[in-house]
């Protein structure tokens, strides 16, 4: 059974650093990975999307790799800003499934 | 983009009654629509899957008979929770699959937060 777990499960940082969300799975078997952003009490914003077959995506200061072989993803948020505080899951679609399965997800806060 | 609206956002009721939320997909066909089930501090849990016309496909450990799931079109679907206790008190999200701009894509609602006293 795939399960999905994201480290660490709470992180906060002052403004304008960088930093890394971790994302691991146990069957490398999937189909595509998604990062999701949810603000309190808010339903998901997809935030990067990765095929199985690709390594990463980029999108503005979002960066999401994808190792498949490790059963790893990071999604590296560069020179974070206060408006980047929510919680970020990951989620993903294995290869026999229909439905995403989703981490925990990391409750990020950045300080001004 | 392709929106997913969920209608109630909010709902508090008495243990007992019967609570249905609507997911609609507003402008693109949903295929699949998927309902899940996030508890505080928790990952969102699959609850049904399910396809236009046909039964919805529920996960181990949920209650077919108490989460009722009608997806009675392409851009509705509907989850009813009947004799709702307290301990259904969880945010429950709706998403909806289908082809936009050529691709297949999953879609998320944002939400119903269910609360019963």
């Amino acid at each position: 059974k795939q399960e999905v777990t994201q480290i660490p499960a709470a992180l906060s940082v002052p403004e304008g650093e960088n930093l890394v969300l971790n994302c691991s799975f146990t069957d490398s078997a999937i189909y595509n990975l998604q990062w999701f952003r949810q603000d309190p009490g808010k339903g998901l914003t997809s935030l990067l999307l990765i095929q199985s077959s690709q390594r990463e995506q980029t999108s503005g200061r979002l960066n999401a790799s994808l190792d498949k072989s490790s059963g790893r993803s990071t999604l590296y948020i560069a020179a974070s800003q206060p408006g980047d505080s929510a919680t970020y899951l990951c989620a993903l679609l294995n290869q026999a499934g229909t439905a995403l399965i989703f981490g925990k997800g990391t409750t990020l806060s950045v300080s001004s | 983009g392709a929106v997913v609206s969920q209608h109630p956002s909010r709902v508090i009721c008495k243990s007992g009654t019967s609570v249905k939320i609507e997911c609609r997909s507003l402008d693109f066909q949903a295929t699949t629509m998927f309902w899940y089930r996030q508890f505080p501090k928790q990952s969102l849990m699959l609850m049904a899957t399910s396809n236009e016309g046909s039964k919805a496909t529920y996960e181990q450990g949920v209650e077919k008979d108490k989460f009722l799931i009608n997806h009675a079109s392409l851009t509705l679907s509907t989850l009813t929770v009947t004799s709702a206790h307290p301990e259904d008190s969880s945010f429950y999200i709706c998403s909806a699959r289908g082809q936009t701009s050529g691709q297949e894509t999953q879609y998320f609602g944002p939400g119903t937060r269910l609360l019963v006293l």
